[in-house]
């Protein structure tokens, strides 16, 4: 029954390693999104994408990159991963062209890059 | 449940002209709480976040206050610009991963 579900709920990693989040919604929404949460509880967007467009938040590093396989999902790969990639990560959903309050959020990644 | 809108659903002011844009919460028992702004067809742009300790943020034009007692948080921008219209959102988060999203407030800032 979960609308937005991401995998795996915890990540613990060591610096340099490659690793992916995955994230799959049931909603049959169009437009899905990856949000970083800092350790201040900051959240900011990282990518918005639907079948036609992706939009890459410029501040994001290239070593962080979208796969979509198909419209329900997608999943965040971070290759090279550093320290201060440690945080929370959101991914959401909603129609394109909806509003903020009609985004749906996953329940969030914690990853700990040591 | 928490319920958070915002009033004015829409708004429209000459550029130059200091504008407010409110926010309010049902519980008070909050984390914190964030100001968007969302432009057509884009994700969500973070503004300010204000941590429940806190009474006000402030970044550029924008500063961002928090009466926790009251469940209300306004947004004000100085000296509107035509570049900030967009549709802006408050967002209360609780302490737990939970994204409570007001009901938006359009803004046009006429040239």
């Amino acid at each position: 029954d979960t609308a937005v579900s991401q995998t795996p709920k915890y990540l613990v990693t060591q610096m340099g390693n490659d690793k992916s989040i995955k994230c799959e919604q049931n909603l049959g929404h169009d437009t899905m999104y990856w949000y970083k949460q800092d350790s201040k509880k900051f959240l900011k967007i990282m990518f918005s994408y639907n079948n036609k467009e992706l939009i890459i938040n410029e501040t994001v590093p290239n070593r962080f990159s979208p796969k979509s396989p198909d419209k329900a999902h997608l999943n965040l790969h971070i290759n090279s991963l550093e320290l201060g990639d440690s945080a929370v990560y959101f991914c959401a959903s909603s129609l394109r062209g909806a509003g903020g309050r009609e985004q749906y959020f996953g329940p969030g990644t914690r990853l700990t890059v040591t | 449940k928490q319920e958070v809108t915002q009033i004015p659903a829409a708004l429209s002011v000459p550029e130059g002209e200091n504008l407010v844009l409110n926010c309010s919460f049902t519980d008070s028992a909050i984390y914190n709480l964030q100001w968007f702004r969302q432009d057509p067809g884009k994700g969500l742009t973070s503004l300010l976040l204000i941590q429940s300790s806190q009474r006000e943020q402030t970044s550029g034009r924008l500063n961002a206050s928090l009466d926790k007692s009251s469940g209300r948080s306004t947004l004000y921008i100085a000296a509107s610009q035509p570049g900030d219209s967009a549709t802006y959102l408050c967002a209360v988060k609780d302490t737990g991963n939970q994204f409570y999203f007001g009901t938006g407030t359009s803004l046009t800032v006429i040239p």
